[in-house]
């Protein structure tokens, strides 16, 4: 099993375009969530999914759109980006209980 | 509001000498509270779950343990390949499996 895997690894942007991060597990898992880490600053919530077709805000989603149309994939959309949005972003899933497994992340610049 | 507080936010030991990170919590019902290590340009790796008071849990140097209002994760004769960032998370009651985490501690241990 290749767990949860995301791409692309790195990417730079220019303010006010926009992107898809992807993100794909091959655990058969129904939960799967997006955090963003920035310096200093812990890992932040920004949407997440409980199965296929149902999706649902976390603490910081503004900026950012999901969908879920399978379980394996789960893509982050980030429309006209901006400098805020700078950060390493992770996927993780989940089988309904508790732990949490992460991608490698994708570290996005937006100059 | 849940949050979770780590601390000290960076720690430096020499290898051999054991010590203690600390993860204090105030969250409206715990139904489980999770360790994971980064290492530099990775994803977060799972290390414990601990559900109630008084659990302990062991991992080759690390041992994991739960109060009430606080975790411990204590590190016996670490090595330099102890070097990372250890995240604390908590999981609270209607909280539709979603993680809340501290900034973390970075571990460095000198050789």
């Amino acid at each position: 099993n290749a767990g949860v895997t995301q791409t692309p690894k790195f990417r730079i942007l220019k303010i006010g375009q926009s992107m898809t991060l992807q993100c794909t597990q091959d655990m058969n898992h129904n939960y799967m969530y997006w955090y963003r880490q920035d310096p200093g600053m812990g890992l932040k919530l920004i949407y997440y999914s409980v199965g296929a077709g149902i999706t649902d805000k976390g603490e910081v989603p503004n900026g950012y759109n999901v969908s879920r149309s399978t379980t394996e994939d789960f893509p982050l959309r980030l429309e006209l980006a901006a400098p805020s949005q700078t950060s390493v972003y992770f996927c993780a899933s989940t089988l309904s209980e508790d732990t949490q497994y992460f991608g490698p992340g994708t570290r996005l610049t937006v100059l | 509001e849940d949050q979770v507080t780590q601390s000290p936010e960076a720690l430096r030991l020499q290898e051999g000498e054991s010590s203690s990170l600390n993860c204090s919590y105030t969250v409206s019902g715990l139904r489980g509270l999770f360790w994971y290590r980064q290492d530099p340009g990775k994803g977060p790796e799972f290390l414990f779950t601990l559900y109630s008071a008084g659990e302990e849990k062991e991992k080759e140097r690390l041992k994991a343990t739960l109060t009430k209002k606080e975790s411990f994760l204590h590190i016996t004769a670490p090595k330099p390949e102890d070097s990372a960032t250890y995240l604390c998370a908590v999981k609270t009651q209607g909280g539709s499996e979603k993680l809340v985490f501290g900034k973390g501690t970075k571990l460095t241990v000198n050789p």
